[in-house]
């Protein structure tokens, strides 16, 4: 299995509500990244987890909440987003941080604010 | 990360090689070239990667200057599917592999 999985593939929130998006993998990789990527621009890395242990935030608002509960699971709750947050999210894995190890990349989700 | 400049689109026609350049002149001895692409509407697909020397794999060959300034990947025969945006990339190379994307080039394979 040389897949990530993302769910849902698109979701529609209001402001106020919780969400989570889910991304999973079964290669065995011990890293994996959430990206956010708006319409026409490239994607901006906002978390790296390795071995289930947060290494990387950019910086990312307090509103994305990033939860790795076990090598295979890599979650991001949301919560009391904004109308710009809309975007699409991208989940990859790697089997290792550093290089050497290619990033292997969901198809996103794609994330509406209203 | 080394800076990366590409040009913003090209054409190719279907069949033919398709080369895109990148220009890294600030990369350091240590610094690998990546090469990603993205499909519309996909997640960013992994090409592939090189240090000094060439590079082939089966989905395309990854051609490195003498002095590392510069780099173009070859898709050989390129198909309609080929069409994408191809992200040249020079990761730090301590620490996590951030991959910071650029804004890349837009190949449009022609039939």
């Amino acid at each position: 299995d040389t897949e990530v999985t993302q769910t849902p593939k698109h979701l529609v929130m209001g402001m106020t509500n919780k969400k989570s998006l889910k991304c999973e993998q079964h290669m065995g990789h011990r890293a994996m990244y959430w990206y956010k990527q708006k319409a026409k621009k490239p994607p901006e890395l906002m978390f790296v987890y390795s071995y289930e242990k947060l290494s990387i935030n950019e910086s990312v608002p307090s509103r994305f909440s990033p939860e790795c509960p076990n090598s295979s699971l890599l979650n991001l709750h949301l919560h009391a987003l904004q109308p710009e947050d809309s975007a699409l999210y991208l989940c990859a894995s790697s089997q290792r941080v550093g290089i050497g190890n290619e990033q292997f990349f969901g198809p996103g989700t794609r994330l509406t604010v209203l | 990360d080394a800076k990366t400049t590409q040009p913003t689109s090209m054409d190719c026609a279907e069949g033919r090689a398709a080369n895109l350049p990148c220009n890294h002149s600030t990369i350091s001895g240590n610094e690998y070239v990546y090469w990603y692409r993205q499909i519309h509407s996909q997640g960013p697909q992994y090409i592939i990667h090189g240090l000094k020397n060439n590079e082939t794999n089966e989905m395309a060959s990854l051609i490195i200057t003498e002095d590392r300034k510069s780099s173009t990947l070859i898709l050989p025969h390129a198909t309609l599917r080929d069409t994408a945006v191809y992200y040249c990339i020079v990761p730090l190379p301590q620490g996590a592999q951030k991959l910071v994307f650029g804004q890349g080039t837009r190949l449009t394979i022609n039939p």
